[in-house]
Order: C-alpha cells, then structure tokens, then sequence
C-alpha cells in the first residue's frame, strides 16, 4: 500500500538545468494532478491528468510539462529551471479525495 | 475557477481550547474537501462534504457545511499537540470538475 510515490525528495538545480519530477500511483486511480506549494500561496494546480492519454494546464503551467505514460506514472518536467520555480512539489491522485505524494523539495540557485 | 477564502490565516491556542477555521465562497459549492498537512509533511484528506447543511464528526473534529453551500468550517474540540499543522478546504474548480482549488489554509499552532 504505498499509495502515491515521488522521486526525487530533494533537489537543487542551477538555473537553466533541467530535470523530471516522477510520480507513480498503485491506487488504480484514474486522475492525477501535479500542484506546486510556496509560503502564503497555498496549493496551486500546475498540471492534471484526467485519464490515461490525456493532460490538461492548470492555474500555472509557465515553464512546465508533463507526461502521462501510463495509468500508474505521471512525471512533471522542468526543461530550463528558473529560480522562480524554487517550490515543493506534490503529485497527488484521485478517485475523490486526493492522495498526496511526500514531496519534492526543489531548491533552483 | 472557485476562489475561497480561509479565515484565520493563523491560529494559536492553548492546549485544551477549542479551535475553529472558517471557508466563505462568493458562490454556491457543489461540495467541499478540507485536507491537514503537518509541518514538512504533506496534504491529508479529511473528509468531503456535499449536502446542503451537511454536519460530519471525526472523533474530536466537527466539519459544516452551510445551508446555502457558500461555507464551511471545521471545529476541533479541545485540542491536542498533535492537531499541530494546516488545515485546507477546497472545493472543486467548477461544475463538475474534479480538480480541487485549495485555500490559503489555517496554520494551527498548539501551545502546551
């Protein structure tokens, strides 16, 4: 029961790097949603997966893209990270309530 | 998409006092998630709330959701070091939407 896994944990990147955000769910769900979280902003939608084969932007897509290879793996890439997408990372899948990956802690110097 | 404001932005209480957050919308909720995060940790679900009225208890935590479907809030009973964190509603974007827009949350802070 592992519910909704993220990888990296932490990451520092240098401007202009780029780097993948993996998410993966054993939950059989058929959603997923990529949100972004900075001090006073809340929780902010970058990107969601409806179904297998399908993505859609969310509230602040800017500066990413997203995958859904398959029922299970939804990965968030940065291509050329700014410092402004310094932010923790959560992937989160769901039925009806959200299951929340722990995070990713991403630092952009 | 729906835009909901969480009041207060901040809480601290001593250990044993009761705590409220409040969630007002402009407009009707189809319905309502409320999530707690513990510091460093990530968003839990709690519970969701659909009808017009609607009243959920979860042990020591009482989630409302207004007649009208425009608020909500959760009471905690006589709180506990362990209710620490912050607490989120959210509702969904629109009409039939599953993606949720969260609050800015009410960060709780237990004073023992």
């Amino acid at each position: 029961n592992a519910g909704v896994t993220q990888t990296p944990k932490f990451q520092v990147l240098k401007t202009g790097q780029s780097m993948t955000l993996q998410c993966a769910q054993d939950m059989n769900h058929n959603s997923m949603y990529w949100y972004r979280q900075d001090p006073g902003m809340g929780l902010r939608l970058i990107y969601y997966s409806a179904s297998e084969g399908t993505t859609d932007k969310g509230e602040v897509p800017n500066g990413y893209n997203v995958s859904r290879l398959n029922k299970r793996e939804f990965s968030l890439r940065l291509e050329s990270a700014a410092p402004s997408q310094t932010s923790v990372y959560f992937c989160a899948s769901s039925r009806s309530g959200y299951t929340f990956g722990s995070g990713t802690r991403l630092t952009v110097v | 998409g729906q835009q909901v404001m969480q009041i207060p932005q901040y809480q601290h209480v001593q250990e044993g006092e009761d705590f409220t957050t409040y969630c007002n919308s402009s407009t009707t909720l189809s319905n309502i998630q409320w999530y707690k995060q513990r510091p460093g940790g990530h968003p839990v679900f709690l519970i969701q709330l659909v009808k017009s009225g609607e009243v959920k208890k979860q042990k020591r935590l009482t989630f409302q959701f207004g007649e009208a479907k425009k608020n909500s809030s959760l009471h905690i009973t006589a709180t506990q070091t362990t209710d620490v964190g912050t607490y989120f509603c959210a509702p969904p974007q629109g009409a039939g939407s599953y993606q949720l827009t969260f609050g800015k949350g009410t960060k709780l802070s237990v004073i023992p």
